[in-house]
């Protein structure tokens, strides 16, 4: 079965850092563009990053430019999330998701974790 | 708010189609695929339609979706009790070089 699996949420204080993980498995991993998406309490869904099969390409929202990092290492079949200068309105639900290698579209992905909580609070 | 616009809410009884519209521009829409997601309370959000019009294994025949221009609409005919959740439509934009999504619709089924 094919499945990703978050890790390393957490409360953290306004300015501090967090860095998340996905674990993947049940598919060659190397092969697979990857993305994080979030969505904060209530709200919508909004796309942070993704990343190029072999990590040479990468792309950010605006709004975690210089502050958030993401890499891989397909070794370990492992994505990750580095959160830095957090703030509040980084509150939020955080999903891995992977974009399958049929598709020319940027947007379809087809496998979902489960999803990992970031709280951004004093 | 979302460069991709959705109405918040639809409804619909049991048995009946509605149609979720998503309204974009030339540079997202008007010149890339769009994909639909469907939330259920609580659940991570899954892959309902792809490139427009396409629909993943396991997903009914009861979804459809279609594009036109730089609007692009989700289709659900037959209405069913477990199709009450939350719909995205998502859509590259290529002068802001990411990924949007739209603010999403609440479905009731009434």
């Amino acid at each position: 079965e094919e499945q990703l699996v978050e890790s390393g949420g957490g409360l953290v204080q306004p300015g501090g850092s967090l860095r998340l993980s996905c674990a993947a498995s049940g598919f060659i991993f190397s092969n697979y563009w990857m993305t994080w998406v979030r969505q904060a309490p209530g709200k919508g869904l909004e796309w942070v990053a993704n990343i190029k099969q072999d990590g040479s390409d990468k792309y950010y929202v605006d709004s975690v430019k210089g502050r958030f990092t993401i890499s891989r290492d397909n070794a370990k079949n492992s994505l990750y999330l580095q959160m830095n200068s957090l703030r509040a309105e980084d509150t939020a639900v955080y999903y891995c998701a992977r974009r399958p290698d049929s598709t020319t579209s940027w947007s379809t992905f087809d496998v979902w974790g489960q999803g990992t909580m970031v709280t951004v609070s004093s | 708010q979302s460069v991709l616009t959705q109405p918040p809410s639809a409804s619909g009884t049991p048995g009946q189609r509605v149609t979720i519209s998503c309204s974009g521009s030339s540079s997202n829409i008007g010149s890339t695929s769009v994909n639909w997601f469907q939330q259920l309370p609580g659940m991570a959000p899954k892959l309902l339609i792809s490139t427009n019009d396409q629909r993943p294994s396991g997903v009914p025949d009861r979804f459809s979706g279609s594009k036109s221009g730089t609007s692009a609409s989700l289709a659900i005919g037959g209405l069913q009790s477990e199709d009450e959740a939350d719909y995205y439509c998502a859509a590259w934009d290529a002068s802001l070089n990411a990924v949007l999504f739209g603010g999403g619709t609440k479905l009731t089924i009434l």
